[in-house]
Order: structure tokens, then sequence, then C-alpha cells
């Protein structure tokens, strides 16, 4: 069985502080990547994808990627209280499909 | 442009009856995915179909089946409703069908079993 782990939180951060949400995964032929926010009571919203090792930014967030270490991590910049939500980390197993193996989420607290 | 639609939002049904939940893609979007998601837990991967052939499924039992329509608009179907099928059950739509295509979530049909 294929997994992903986060850390459950909740994680609290000031406003405008750096956030940093992480994410192991087990399978190391994995190439594809995912972060998602969901509020609570909402669906899934996809913020960023990362396919190649290093770092990918987009505005606030930056996307980390080390397949050696079979990590992906979150940053999130200048924290807002709208940014309060759970992060989900997902992983495609692979295999011609597109299936996305998801972590249990982080609950993420921005405090004014 | 319209995102992913999912039909019927809300629904209540009793053990053992049936239950068939809609899902319309973004327009252009060939792929669709079925997610289960139980409260305080990541979504479980229930199928993929792409150009109406199902490209994956997930470690569900037989009672849960699928199928996408030539518009590209899916259903997913369960028989023999058990109280552990209650949850949030998603639809994705993506370009396309590959593994490293991006996911978008519609809002979810919110199913309880009494």
């Amino acid at each position: 069985q294929k997994e992903v782990e986060q850390n459950s939180g909740p994680l609290s951060v000031p406003e405008g502080a750096i956030a940093s949400l992480n994410c192991t995964y087990s399978d190391r032929g994995s190439q594809s990547f995912f972060w998602y926010r969901q509020y609570s009571g909402k669906s899934p919203e996809l913020i960023m994808s990362i396919y190649s090792n290093g770092d990918k930014e987009d505005g606030r967030f930056t996307a980390q990627l080390n397949k050696a270490s079979q990590y992906v991590s979150l940053l999130i910049r200048d924290s807002q209280p709208s940014d309060s939500a759970t992060y989900l980390c997902a992983v495609n197993e692979g295999g011609g499909a597109q299936k996305l193996v998801f972590g249990q989420g982080t609950r993420l607290t921005i405090n004014p | 442009d319209a995102g992913v639609t999912q039909s019927p939002t809300h629904l209540i049904k009793t053990r053992g009856q049936q239950v068939t939940l809609r899902c319309s893609p973004i327009s252009g979007h060939k792929s669709v995915s079925w997610y289960q998601q139980v409260l305080g837990q990541g979504p479980q991967f229930i199928f993929q179909y792409y150009e109406k052939e199902e490209r994956g499924r997930g470690n569900f039992p037989d009672r849960f089946s699928a199928r996408q329509f030539p518009n590209y608009s899916s259903e997913l179907n369960v028989n023999a409703l058990l109280l552990g099928d209650s949850a949030l059950y998603l639809c994705a739509s993506s370009l396309f069908g590959g593994e490293g295509g991006e996911l978008f979530f519609g809002e979810g049909s919110r199913l309880t079993v009494l």
C-alpha cells in the first residue's frame, strides 16, 4: 500500500510569518506531486503541482520537491488569516492512471 | 468558465438502498475521476475514466461502479448502501488522462446513509 504521510497538526502560525507544511511518500517511482487547500465543508482546491526536484514558486506559495529523500513541502509566505485551512499533499501512484494518493492533511491556523 | 459540477449536493439514503451521483467535467476535459472523502481523512481514489474507458480502479467493493458518457459526463453508482458509505463523494476532471495531469474537483455530493 503506497502511503503519503503528513503531520495532521494543528499548525498555528502568526499572521505575516512563513507557514511550512511537509509531506513524505513511500513510492520512490512517483513522478507527480500536488498540494491542495481545503476549507472546512468545501472541496479540495489545487494550489500547486510539481514534477521536478527543486523549488517552484507561485505568488506567496513555494513547493519544494526532493525525490531522493521522498519528501514534498509547501511554504506559504506572508501568511494571511484566509490561508487557514487543511492542506492536502497528493502523490500520483502511477501505473498509467491518474490515481492520487492523499495524505490525511495538515490543519493550518493563521493567528491575526 | 464553469468548473466541475456535481449533483445532488446532499442526499440521505437508508441502508440497502442504491444511489447515483452525477458529474459534469470542465469543458474540454476528457478525464473524470471519483474520490471518497470520509470526515477527517484525505480523499480516496475510486475510479478514473478517460475517453469513456476505465483507466483505474481503487480498492472499493464491486458495489461501486461508474461510467462515462460520450459528452464526458460521468455517473457513480453505489448499490446496497452501508453506514460506512457515508462520505463526501468528489468528482475531479482533468484535461488529459495521464499521470501528470492536474485534477480539479467539484464541490462534491455529501451522502448520509442511515
